[in-house]
């Protein structure tokens, strides 16, 4: 199976901030990438798919970049909604894979 | 507005215990998408458990669970299942039901349903 390494695990940021978050592949990916917003005690959410598409509704601070095995979410002024946890998921290859989840912090 | 919700989890005990999860889905047409599910043990990230094609025909499963979970659809009532026999402790987690938007990408999730292994 793909693994997906994610860095940082955590960090700091304030209310206006631009926060990158990076994740990965153990092996090439195409832009098979997409990137889900977790907050807690709920669901997670799509954010990002194909690697740099942005889902339906999402703001358009957030956007990502890569192919192949290297892949980036930006967030590029961080709003108080958005201290929550990311997590980038692959799905060129079954099974489908989650990186371990970078949570954002005040 | 799409809407997927989970029923069935709860306290089970380790060795021979099961359970059938249920998802009831709304505002799509149910038939024409593959479902997954999808869990998190307490505190931990996402693990893929199990998909179904929109038709039902073809199933895929997480080794961790192959044998031992089953998914099924009822697209006459617009239902997922999972039905999962011999539960293990490493099963603890929230389950979620998700839609497939298309390929592997997840785009609307339940609110989950807590499934504890415990004795």
């Amino acid at each position: 199976a793909i693994q997906l390494t994610q860095s940082p695990s955590s960090l700091s940021a304030s209310v206006g901030d631009r926060v990158t978050i990076a994740c990965r592949a153990s092996q090439g990916i195409s832009s098979a990438l997409a990137w889900y917003q977790q907050k807690p005690g709920k669901a997670p959410k799509l954010l990002i798919y194909d690697a740099s598409s942005l889902e339906s509704g999402v703001p358009s601070r957030f956007s990502g970049s890569g192919s192949g095995t290297d892949f980036t979410l930006t967030i590029s002024s961080l709003q108080p909604e958005d201290f929550a946890t990311y997590y980038c998921q692959q799905f060129n290859s079954s099974p489908p894979t989650f990186g371990g989840g970078t949570k954002v912090e005040i | 507005e799409v809407q997927l919700l989970e029923s069935g989890g709860g306290l089970v005990q380790p060795g021979g215990g099961s359970l059938r999860l249920s998802c009831a889905a709304s505002g799509f047409t149910f038939s024409n998408y593959a479902m997954s599910w999808v869990r998190q043990a307490p505190g931990k990230g996402l693990e893929w458990v199990s998909t179904i094609t929109g038709s039902g025909y073809s199933t895929f499963y997480a080794d961790s669970v192959k044998g031992r979970f089953t998914i099924s659809r009822d697209n006459s009532k617009n239902t997922l299942y999972l039905q999962m026999n011999s539960l293990r402790a490493g099963d603890t987690a929230v389950y979620y039901c998700t839609k497939y938007k298309s390929r592997a990408i997840l785009d609307y999730w339940g609110q989950g349903t807590l499934v504890t292994v415990s004795s």
